[in-house]
């Protein structure tokens, strides 16, 4: 158990709908990541959260967007669906700062499907 | 571009043999590689890590190995268990104000009695 939780696990929406994915960080952690990975690849960079604002992101387009919490847990919006949306969407909290070397921790993730 | 790949999608292995996976890398300005290990239904979990100014890390098992020069990362895990079998990610951070996580697109081991 790594102390990042994600929520919903599992979940079915239609294209050109819009879908919010919850994630709570480990106790701690100030930095959250969001990454999406398809089937049968590696995950792929979307953004990342420090003190509520986003400070790096991926080759994903605006319809992808964040917000991280003064409670450091966070929330991954997408709009208007796509089917290559459909994926496993992953969390990961880390301690950035210091000497930290900002090991990420992940969560189990939500699995997107878009019909 | 960067990049961070795998020579082998699937590994297979009998209980007890040691395993390597192997993966290459293209940024030769990354700092830091770290090896994942995903069960299926589950995120990826961290099993070590080195960074740049090594050549080889050891952990419980695992032995991490950087060449440099090639540009190759490999995972050896010495007396492979059956709760070894799952998808081993390498991934490399890219340095710049935050830690953003490079993945390859995994290897498969199977561990077979």
């Amino acid at each position: 158990e790594t102390g990042v939780t994600q929520s919903p696990t599992h979940l079915i929406k239609t294209r050109g709908q819009q879908v919010t994915l919850r994630c709570s960080s480990q106790s701690g952690h100030n930095t959250v990541s969001w990454y999406q990975q398809a089937l049968g690849q590696g995950p792929q960079f979307i953004f990342q959260y420090y003190r509520e604002e986003e400070n790096g992101r991926g080759n994903f387009p605006p319809r992808f967007s964040g917000l991280q919490f003064p409670n450091y847990s966070s929330e991954l919006n997408v709009n208007a669906l796509e089917l290559d949306d459909s994926a496993l969407y992953l969390c990961a909290s880390s301690l950035v700062g210091g000497t930290n070397t900002g090991e990420l921790f992940f969560g189990e993730g939500s699995r997107l499907t878009v019909l | 571009g960067e990049s961070v790949g795998l020579h082998l999608p699937t590994l297979s292995v009998q209980e007890g043999d040691n395993s390597i996976i192997n993966c290459a890398y293209s940024n030769s300005a990354s700092d830091y590689f770290i090896w994942y290990k995903q069960e299926s239904g589950k995120g990826p979990q961290f099993i070590i890590d080195i960074r740049s100014n090594m050549d080889k890390r050891q952990g419980q098992r695992v032995t991490v190995l950087l060449n440099k020069t090639v540009k190759h990362l490999s995972l050896q895990i010495a007396a492979t268990q059956p709760g070894d079998s799952a998808v081993y990610f390498c991934a490399e951070i890219v340095s710049g104000g935050y830690n953003k996580l490079i993945f390859g697109a995994g290897t498969r081991l199977a561990v077979h009695p």
